[in-house]
């Protein structure tokens, strides 16, 4: 069992459509994060939330953490193909840092 | 910003080999540093927490004697994968905790590919 759940796995949408990808957990962190990865090379940090609620705006993203701090949502609006790869929620619920299981998003032109 | 190098990038290696793979924060230190691995269009999984100067911490399923971890200094900690075999074959990440300001950050990656 993952500790960090993402849905959908795969996504596959057209240019222009809107998307949210989930994340959830059965455990209370203080502070997620969600990363960006292209193909062969090391995942980049998007955004940090932490605060319970939150909300984060980073362009066409938008990042919500859970009132619970179990969950997060990445919603993208309107989205590009420069938008195409593996989106990753992770977190450190003690010493150790975790990933979530990953969407891989793919935005057809 | 802080940036952390691995080496080699890529590598190639007959079964029955050891490699090493280095990975440095090259302008900070960091006394935790993370080892992942990564399959094609899967996410990363953690293998092992590396701190400095003790010996490190695996994931359940991992095999320490088969994944050697030296985190020896503040800036270097490498991952030795010993008698590889061609299951191993797989995208190595490591990420180095900068303790000043509880950052972390990613290596680019070594790509491990066993004949």
């Amino acid at each position: 069992t993952q500790l960090l759940e993402q849905s959908p796995q795969f996504l596959s949408i057209q240019e222009g459509e809107n998307l949210t990808v989930y994340c959830n957990s059965s455990s209370v962190f203080s502070s997620l994060q969600w990363y960006r990865q292209e193909p062969g090379e090391g995942p980049v940090l998007l955004v940090t939330v932490v605060t319970g609620g939150e909300v984060k705006k980073l362009k066409r993203l938008t990042f919500q953490f859970g009132d619970a701090r179990k969950d997060s949502s990445l919603h993208i609006t309107a989205a590009q193909p420069g938008d195409t790869g593996l989106y990753l929620c992770a977190g450190a619920p003690g010493n150790q840092f975790y990933f979530g299981t990953g969407t891989s998003l793919t935005v057809i032109p | 910003g802080a940036v952390v190098s691995q080496h080699p990038s890529r590598v190639i290696c007959k079964s029955g080999t050891s490699v090493k793979i280095e990975c440095r924060s090259l302008d900070f230190q960091a006394t935790t540093m993370f080892w992942y691995r990564q399959f094609p269009k899967q996410s990363l999984m953690l293998m092992a927490t590396s701190n400095e100067g003790s010996k490190a911490t695996y994931e359940q399923g991992v095999e320490k004697d088969k994944f050697l971890i030296n985190h020896a200094s503040l800036t270097l900690s490498t991952l030795t994968v010993t008698s590889a075999h061609p299951e191993d074959s797989s995208f190595y990440i490591c990420s180095a905790r900068d303790s000043g300001a509880d950052t972390q950050y990613f290596g680019p990656g070594t790509r491990l590919t066993v004949l």
